[in-house]
């Protein structure tokens, strides 16, 4: 079965430091990823995707992330995190083959950025 | 341009009555879905409509779920005799293509009481 698994349930980091999130998943075919952020009593909000190409990907709000195929990640990454950036962050993976496209999410994981 | 509207925001009722909950999505995307996300929980794909075709509903949890969608706009998610575990926030999202990235609504919370 497919899946997506974000072994963390929250990251803490202080204001100023290198930020990571987790993100390994499990899929039989190739996978396009997917980081999305969702903020309180808001919708998800696309941070950055990796189709094709170079592995590491650049996305909205200075984040960034690395797909990772021998490993099966595609960890969240922003070099100097911020207090704005405490959120509800959700991996993503869509088959290329699947036919109607559906997003397959993670559980989530709570980051906290203290000042 | 504006981006996914949903309506109600809100939704509270109770135990065996039905609900519609609608989703306008961006214009000109051919793409919609419907995902459940409950508490604490990531978000569970629903159903799919993509033009013309036959919707995917492979997501749909019971036969107390339908959603319609008339041509490339406006869709329906209707839960009929609303059970307590169906409350959750009910998120829409569509896409320009079915390639393309999925650009998401607010969400409607809904609880049953």
């Amino acid at each position: 079965a497919q899946s997506v698994a974000q072994p963390e349930d929250q990251v803490n980091v202080a204001e100023g430091n290198p930020l990571t999130v987790k993100c390994t998943y499990s899929v039989s075919g190739n996978p396009y990823l997917f980081w999305y952020v969702q903020y309180p009593n808001r919708g998800l909000q696309f941070l950055l995707k990796y189709i094709t190409g170079d592995n590491l990907v650049k996305g909205s709000y200075g984040f960034e992330a690395e797909f990772n195929k021998s490993q099966t990640s595609f960890h969240l990454k922003k070099p100097s995190a911020l207090v704005s950036d405490s959120a509800l962050y959700f991996c993503a993976v869509r088959l290329r083959m699947d036919s109607s496209y559906k997003l397959i999410f993670g559980s989530g994981t709570r980051l906290l950025v203290r000042p | 341009g504006a981006g996914v509207s949903q309506s109600p925001s809100n939704k509270v009722t109770e135990k065996g009555k039905d609900v519609e909950l609608r989703c306008d999505p961006i214009s000109g995307h051919t793409a919609l879905y419907w995902y459940r996300q409950r508490l604490g929980q990531g978000l569970e794909f629903l159903i799919y409509f993509q033009g013309n075709s036959a919707p995917d509903k492979s997501g749909l949890p019971s036969d107390r779920f339908s959603a319609e969608r008339t041509g490339e706009s406006v869709s329906t998610l209707t839960i009929q005799r609303t059970q307590q575990e169906d409350s959750a926030v009910y998120l829409c999202a569509s896409s320009q293509g079915t390639q393309e990235t999925q650009y998401f609504g607010p969400g409607t919370r809904l609880l049953v009481l």
